[in-house]
C-alpha cells in the first residue's frame, strides 16, 4: 500500500522562527490535507491541498502531485502553533481509504 | 456550520466490558469515518460509511468492535468486550461525498481500558 512520510518527527524552534514541514507520498494521490492536532487532541483541517499553493495567514502550503511530495510553511511561529501536524493522503488506487502519516511534533519556545 | 458532534468525551471502563461511542456528522455530509488514534500515531480508518451503507471496513477488528449508521446521519461505535489494547481516541470525521472533498473531524472519545 502507499506510504506516507513526514519530516522531521520533531522540531523544536523559538517564537518568531519559520518552519516548513515535509510529507511524501509513495503513489498518486488524489486528496490530500494538512491537519494541526492540537494538544487537547483536536484535529484542525489547516488546507486541503490535492495540487498547487495555498496561503492562509501565517501558513502556507504548495503540493507537487507529480513528484509527490507536499510542504507546509509556518511563519513568524506562535506558542499556539505548538502540537502535531498530519498529512492525510487518498490514493488513487484506493475507492475510499484515507492514510495518514505519523506526524510532526512541532514544539514553539516562548 | 455547525462541526460534527462526539460524544463522551472521556470513557474509563476495565477490560472486558463494553463501550458505545456517539458521532454527528456535519449536515449534508453522506461520508462518515471512524478512526482509531493510539498515542503517538496517526489516525488509522476502522470503517466507513456511505450514507448507511459500509464502504470499508477492512481494518475494523469485527470479533469486538461494530458499527452501525441508521438513517445515514448519526453513527455509533461499539466495543464488546473492551480489552487493554483499545485504549485510545476514537475520532469521528465526515465529508461529502467520496471523499475528494476535505475531511471535518470531531472532538474525539478518549478511551482508557483498565
Amino acid at each position: 500500500g502507499i506510504q506516507v512520510e513526514q519530516s522531521p518527527p520533531d522540531l523544536i524552534l523559538q517564537e518568531g522562527a519559520n518552519s516548513t514541514l515535509r510529507c511524501n507520498f509513495s503513489d498518486s494521490v488524489n486528496n490530500l490535507q494538512w491537519f494541526h492536532q492540537n494538544p487537547w487532541g483536536q484535529l484542525i483541517n489547516l488546507f486541503y491541498i490535492p495540487s498547487g499553493t495555498k496561503q492562509n495567514g501565517r501558513l502556507s502550503a504548495t503540493t507537487v502531485a507529480t513528484e509527490r511530495y507536499s510542504l507546509l510553511y509556518i511563519s513568524s511561529s506562535q506558542t499556539t502553533d505548538s502540537g502535531v501536524y498530519f498529512c492525510a493522503v487518498r490514493p488513487v488506487s484506493s475507492a475510499s481509504k484515507i492514510i495518514f502519516g505519523s506526524g510532526t511534533r512541532l514544539s514553539i519556545r516562548p | 456550520e455547525a462541526g460534527v458532534a462526539q460524544s463522551p468525551r472521556y470513557k474509563i471502563i476495565e477490560k472486558r466490558q463494553s463501550v458505545a461511542f456517539w458521532c454527528n456528522p456535519i449536515s449534508g455530509h453522506a461520508t462518515l469515518y471512524w478512526y482509531q488514534q493510539i498515542l503517538g500515531q496517526g489516525p488509522k480508518l476502522l470503517i466507513q460509511f456511505q450514507n448507511n451503507g459500509v464502504v470499508d471496513d477492512s481494518q475494523l477488528p469485527k470479533d469486538r468492535f461494530s458499527a452501525e449508521r441508521l438513517k445515514g446521519v448519526d453513527s455509533t461505535l461499539k466495543i464488546q468486550p473492551a480489552k487493554l489494547e483499545d485504549s485510545a481516541v476514537y475520532l469521528c470525521a465526515s465529508s461529502k461525498t467520496g471523499g475528494d472533498y476535505g475531511y471535518t473531524f470531531g472532538s474525539g472519545t478518549r478511551l482508557t481500558v483498565v
